[in-house]
């Protein structure tokens, strides 16, 4: 069974370019999310979609960032302008059912953005 | 606000010498409770869970982990390293009867690092 698939692996932009992050969750898996991990530091939660709809939102900073996920499958994340510090590393993941209900999340390799 | 708290960040051992590295989380209802690995070049995946029922759980890889309720705590443990366990842990918490019950809290990580 194919795992999370995000492209690009690898970004490197300069500052104020848009940037966008692709993501194919594991086919059947309702939920999705959009993790930020800075260096040294765990992943943290940027929005969550069930099916179409993203429930959790709230830390995704909204003035420069969106995501969206078409038809409920897959997923982008967008950055417009990007800034020095947003260079991190941005996961993908997806789960079949949720997590309060013995689900757990499966990751992709994540995207990795530098901002010059 | 829900954290969680890793207190080692960077471990260093000999092959076979044994391990545990702690995890406290600050919330104070129910929760679900997790250890991921991430080998390196690899995407986070699943070492073990625990839901309900027996405090001490068992992951693949021979890695365990046990809930403390009253210590607030899901230390992980395994006997004897070995070389390909080195890698980052990251403990995470999800809180059970909340209305944010999708979302998984991470601590910030604990890089283990086995000397052959």
């Amino acid at each position: 069974e194919a795992g999370v698939v995000q492209s690009p692996r690898y970004k490197i932009i300069e500052k104020k370019q848009p940037v966008a992050f692709w993501c194919n969750p594991i086919s059947g898996h309702n939920t999705l999310y959009w993790y930020l991990q800075n260096l040294g530091q765990g992943p943290e939660l940027l929005i969550r979609y069930e099916n179409e709809e993203a429930v959790d939102d709230s830390q995704l900073p909204k003035d420069r960032f969106s995501a969206e996920r078409l038809k409920g499958v897959d997923s982008t994340l967008k950055i417009q302008p990007a800034e020095l510090g947003d260079s991190a590393v941005y996961l993908c993941a997806s789960s079949l059912v949720d997590l309060a209900n013995t689900g757990e999340l499966f990751f992709g390799e994540g995207s990795r953005l530098t901002v010059l | 606000a829900q954290s969680v708290s890793q207190h080692n960040h960077h471990v260093i051992l000999s092959e076979a010498a044994s391990l545990e590295l702690g995890c406290n989380y600050s919330y104070g209802g129910t929760v679900n409770l997790f250890w991921y690995v991430q080998y390196p070049g690899q995407h986070l995946q699943l070492l073990l869970k625990y839901f309900s029922g027996d405090p001490l759980v068992k992951g693949i890889k021979g890695f365990e982990a046990e809930f403390i309720k009253s210590k607030f705590s899901f230390n992980l443990r395994k006997p004897s390293v070995q070389w390909s366990d080195t890698a980052e842990y990251f403990c995470a918490v999800n809180e059970k009867g909340s209305g944010n019950t999708g979302k998984l809290i991470f601590g910030q990580g604990t890089t283990l690092q086995v000397k052959p």
